[in-house]
């Protein structure tokens, strides 16, 4: 079955603690992409990933760290949390960066 | 800065009527897709609409585009319960490989 799997579904955990949201697909796709969602912002990009070892800031990359070093694992990495990444977060691929895109069913995390 | 933005950010509608929601956006793009997303769980795509593309059907759902106006409609005719959901358009930026979200809306059909 296609898919994007995302790791862990919920956390919560405290300011300054590093975690990692781990993010899979299994249809090879090139373009894999992070958002946030928060309400009354919509989806916004965090950072994308041409390909294996090219990754790019979004919108909003500040406090977020990426690395694409295996086509299909796009890992989303949180060096020192802060309260203000509280939010619902989505990993996405797609065939290239304009076709539609297919999303894990998000990871919720919370930073007290 | 937010490419997308949708209108209204909230639709309640009976069973059976037609929905209709907005979409416009600020610069040049490739394409324009809407995805659907249900409650809390990660978003679906629906359909894609290339710039060069006025109007695309699929199933219930009808997209129209005017790059004039920069602007985009779905409608869903015939809706049912299952439609409930927030809806988002996407955009993708002619120049550049980021992709824009708009806020959404969310749509509420009444049996």
């Amino acid at each position: 079955e296609a898919q994007v799997t995302q790791n862990p579904r919920y956390l919560i955990t405290v300011t300054g603690k590093k975690l990692t949201v781990t993010c899979s697909q299994n249809m090879n796709h090139e373009y894999m992409s992070w958002y946030r969602q928060d309400p009354g912002l919509g989806l916004r990009q965090i950072y994308y990933s041409m390909n294996v070892e090219v990754t790019d800031k979004g919108d909003v990359p500040e406090g977020y760290k990426v690395s694409r070093k295996e086509k299909r694992n796009f890992p989303l990495i949180l060096e020192s949390p802060s309260p203000n990444q509280t939010s619902l977060y989505f990993c996405a691929s797609s065939t290239t960066w304009n076709q539609p895109q297919h999303f894990g069913d998000g990871t919720r995390l919370s930073i007290l | 800065s937010q490419q997308g933005e949708e209108d209204p950010q909230a639709l309640s509608i009976q069973e059976g009527e037609n929905a209709t929601m907005n979409c416009s956006y600020k610069t040049s793009i490739n394409n324009l897709q809407w995805y659907r997303q249900n409650s809390g769980r990660g978003l679906v795509h629906l359909i894609l609409i290339r710039s060069n593309e006025r109007e695309k059907h699929s199933g219930r759902l009808r997209v129209t585009l005017d790059t004039s106006k920069k602007s985009s409609s779905l409608l869903i005719t015939a809706s049912r319960a299952a439609d409930t959901a927030s809806y988002f358009c996407a955009t993708d930026v002619y120049t550049g490989n980021q992709f824009y979200f708009g806020t959404g809306t969310s749509l509420t059909v009444i049996p």
